[in-house]
């Protein structure tokens, strides 16, 4: 099974409105890193949280990490166009000895005009 | 460039053939990442550099994938005799920090990737 799940899998929505996409791992976050793909391109990084409690926002995405360090939500106001694109959570897990990030499946963000 | 660049960007071999990918990481930055993205699914992890001490491996699928750094910087990624299911996007990652850093310097960079087919 995946050691981080995201869901939704799949998200169309108008443009203008709010969505949220949730990050559940089953075991203690050490440093979660969202980012975001579009097709055939590398990843672009959007936010790093560390602390338990954490929320950190930038333009109109808004990404938090409970209180647990288990679980992360990244939310986006007002949607726009611009924000479609498959969004990644990748982490390091239990605090293993590499910084290596155990990643997601993403969750592919269609904004409709 | 300011940002982590990747050659060649897409590559078509023959089942059999060797491949070689390149990664150039952001300067400076002493730790650098291998991923592998298969259609659908996140980056999985392959093998891990700090400088060129090559540190973790345990992602490499099998030993027909090499990895090698050799002077702290540019790296690069072989696979010999390849096969269908080396099919994938290869990613290359690089980081300011040295192993467990948090905070912003353990921040991962990604290139634009190499689109390996295997026919």
């Amino acid at each position: 099974s995946q050691e981080l799940e995201q869901s939704p899998q799949s998200l169309i929505v108008q443009e203008g409105k709010n969505l949220t996409i949730n990050c559940t791992s089953s075991k203690t976050l050490y440093g979660l890193y969202w980012y975001k793909q579009k097709y055939g391109e590398g990843l672009i990084f959007l936010m790093m949280l560390q602390k338990g409690g954490e929320e950190k926002s930038h333009e109109k995405i808004t990404a938090k990490l409970d209180e647990k360090k288990q679980q992360s939500s990244l939310h986006i106001t007002a949607s726009q166009p611009s924000h479609a694109g498959i969004y990644l959570c990748g982490a390091r897990l239990g605090g293993g000895a590499t910084n290596k990030l155990i990643f997601g499946t993403g969750t592919l963000l269609a904004v409709q005009p | 460039g300011a940002g982590v660049s990747q050659s060649p960007r897409y590559k078509v071999a023959k089942r059999g053939q060797d491949v070689a990918l390149r990664c150039d990481p952001i300067s400076g930055h002493v730790s650098l990442f291998w991923y592998q993205q298969a259609l659908g699914q996140g980056p999985e992890f392959l093998t891990y550099f700090q400088n060129e001490a090559q540190l973790d491996k345990s992602g490499l699928p099998s030993d027909r994938f090499f990895a090698e750094r050799p002077e702290g910087s540019v790296s690069t990624l072989k696979i010999q005799r390849t096969q269908q299911e080396d099919s994938a996007v290869y990613l290359c990652a690089s980081s300011l920090a040295r192993r467990l850093a948090g905070g912003n310097q353990g921040t991962q960079y990604f290139g634009p990737g190499t689109r390996l087919t295997v026919l």
